[in-house]
C-alpha cells in the first residue's frame, strides 16, 4: 500500500510569509509525528498526534508554529511569519499505534529567503 | 549531553568491508530504531528492536537493553550503502516521540 506522503516536496517562500505543509499518513495509522531536520543535523521532534488531538506539542519552537489533524488522518503543519531560521526539512512519520515502528514520509524541504 | 549518542560520526570503508556503528542511550527505553537517510532523500526505517538481534539482508542490528547499547552492522559493504545511519529512541513517557542520535555518515568506496 501507499506509504506516508508529504506535500509539497519543496517550498520556497519569503521571510514573513505563511506556509502550510501537508502530511498524509498511512491509512489506519493513529499516531502521527512531525519532526524537523536542519542542515547537517539530526531530526528533532515537533509535535505528536494521537488521533485528532495533539498529545504532545512540546517541540514546537514558538507560537508561530501550529499543527492540526482534524479528522485523525491528514495533518497540516502551519508556520506563520516565516523566518530564515525556519529553513529545514520537515518530516512526518506515522505508526499504527504509539510505540510501534514509525514510517517516515519523504519530507518537505522549506527554504525561507 | 545528548540522551542518544552515536559513534563514529563519520566512517569510510572499502567495498566489502564489515562496518559497525554504535549507539548508546541514557534514557530508559523498551525499543530502539535504526534509520537510514540517503543524501537528499527521506528517512527509511531499518529496524525497531527491543532485544537480541535482527537481520535484514546484509544489515544486522543488536541491542542490549540492560547496558543501553545497540549496534548496527553492515556485512560485505557496498557503495550503495553510503548514507547517514541514525539511531533513535522512543520516549515512552512522551508518546513514543523519537529522540535521535547525531547520525553516522557512512561512505563506502568502490
Amino acid at each position: 500500500g501507499a506509504g506516508v506522503s508529504q506535500t509539497p516536496s519543496n517550498k520556497v517562500t519569503e521571510k514573513g510569509k505563511y506556509v502550510e505543509l501537508r502530511c498524509d499518513p498511512i491509512s489506519g495509522h493513529t499516531a502521527l509525528y512531525w519532526y524537523r531536520q536542519s542542515l547537517g543535523q539530526g531530526p528533532e521532534f515537533l509535535i505528536y498526534f494521537q488521533g485528532t488531538g495533539a498529545a504532545d506539542d512540546s517541540g514546537l519552537p514558538n507560537d508561530r508554529f501550529f499543527a492540526v489533524r482534524p479528522e485523525g488522518s491528514v495533518s497540516t503543519l502551519k508556520i506563520q511569519r516565516t523566518e530564515r531560521g525556519d529553513s529545514a526539512v520537515y518530516l512526518c512519520a506515522s505508526s499504527p499505534v504509539s510505540g510501534d515502528t514509525q514510517y517516515f514520509g519523504p519530507g518537505t524541504r522549506l527554504t525561507v529567503l | 549531553k545528548n540522551e542518544v549518542e552515536q559513534s563514529p560520526q563519520n566512517l569510510t570503508a572499502q567495498e566489502g568491508e564489515f562496518i559497525t556503528i554504535n549507539c548508546s542511550y541514557s534514557v530508559g527505553i523498551s525499543a530502539l530504531h535504526w534509520l537510514q537517510q540517503h543524501p537528499g532523500g527521506g528517512i527509511v526505517s531499518l529496524f525497531m528492536l527491543s532485544s537480541g538481534k535482527k537481520k535484514h539482508g546484509r544489515l544486522i542490528a543488536t541491542i542490549n537493553i540492560q547496558e543501553k547499547h545497540s549496534s548496527l552492522h553492515i556485512t560485505a559493504s557496498h557503495p550503495r550503502d553510503s548514507a547517514v545511519y541514525i539511531c533513535a529512541a522512543p520516549i515512552k513517557a512522551a508518546g513514543n516521540k523519537l529522540t535521535f542520535g547525531g547520525g553516522t555518515r557512512v561512505l563506502v568506496k568502490p
